[in-house]
């Protein structure tokens, strides 16, 4: 079964910071490029950074630009996104999404359940 | 950045009945590189449509596609009770990638 598990959120202060992984499982992991979308409960989608098959190019949206970093490790079939100096603004359920593609940025075919960031003091 | 405009915000129908879903983007989508989502509650999103036209895997043909350049067009031609969810387009054609900000469809 294809599969993508988020794990990694919880509660944070506002300038902390938290890493998210997600473990990819049912399909061949590197043929892929992955992205992280974020959701605010009750509002609508917003992406927030993709990684290609090899890393070989990275996106960020303007929001997190400077703050969070994606990363991929092929080997463990795993994604991760390190949020640094992390804000109220950034409160969401993060998905971890595969793109149709591994080459360029595309669309969303497979979507982990999330996993909810809160940042709070 | 692309700004996508979805309209209606909510959209009441009943079972059986057509729904005609709106998507207009601040600026023409390249390639037609125009995606929809369906979104249940409590889901995450699933691919509905890519290419402004084409369905997904395992997606019934009472959804389709359609449009260019600025503006696409979601229609589910006979509503299931499955399909009373949030829709959102979603633009891959330029970065940053964008969502719209979704459409409701509630029973009536």
């Amino acid at each position: 079964e294809v599969q993508l598990v988020e794990s990694g959120g919880g509660l944070v202060q506002p300038g902390r910071s938290l890493r998210l992984s997600c473990a990819a499982s049912g399909f061949t992991f590197d043929d892929y490029a992955m992205h992280w979308v974020r959701q605010v409960p009750g509002k609508g989608l917003e992406w927030v950074s993709g990684i290609t098959w090899n890393s070989g190019s990275v996106g960020y949206a303007d929001s997190v630009k400077g703050r969070f970093t994606i990363s991929r490790d092929n080997a463990k079939k795993s994604l991760y996104l390190q949020m640094n100096s992390l804000r109220v603004e950034d409160t969401a359920l993060y998905y971890c999404a595969r793109d149709r593609r591994f080459t360029a940025f595309d669309v969303f075919d497979i979507w982990g359940q999330g996993t909810m960031v809160t940042v709070s003091s | 950045e692309i700004v996508l405009t979805q309209s209606p915000g909510t959209l009441s129908l009943s079972p059986g009945e057509r729904a005609t879903l709106s998507c207009r983007a601040s600026q023409s989508v390249s390639s037609s590189y125009l995606a929809w989502y369906r979104q249940k509650p409590g889901q995450a999103p699933r691919l509905l449509i890519y290419g402004a036209s084409s369905r997904a895997t395992g997606i019934p043909d009472r959804f389709s596609g359609s449009g260019s350049g600025t503006d696409f067009t979601l229609i589910i031609s006979r509503l299931e009770p499955e399909d009373f969810a949030v829709y959102y387009c979603q633009q891959y054609g330029s970065s940053p990638l964008t969502f719209g900000g979704g459409t409701k469809v509630e029973i009536k």
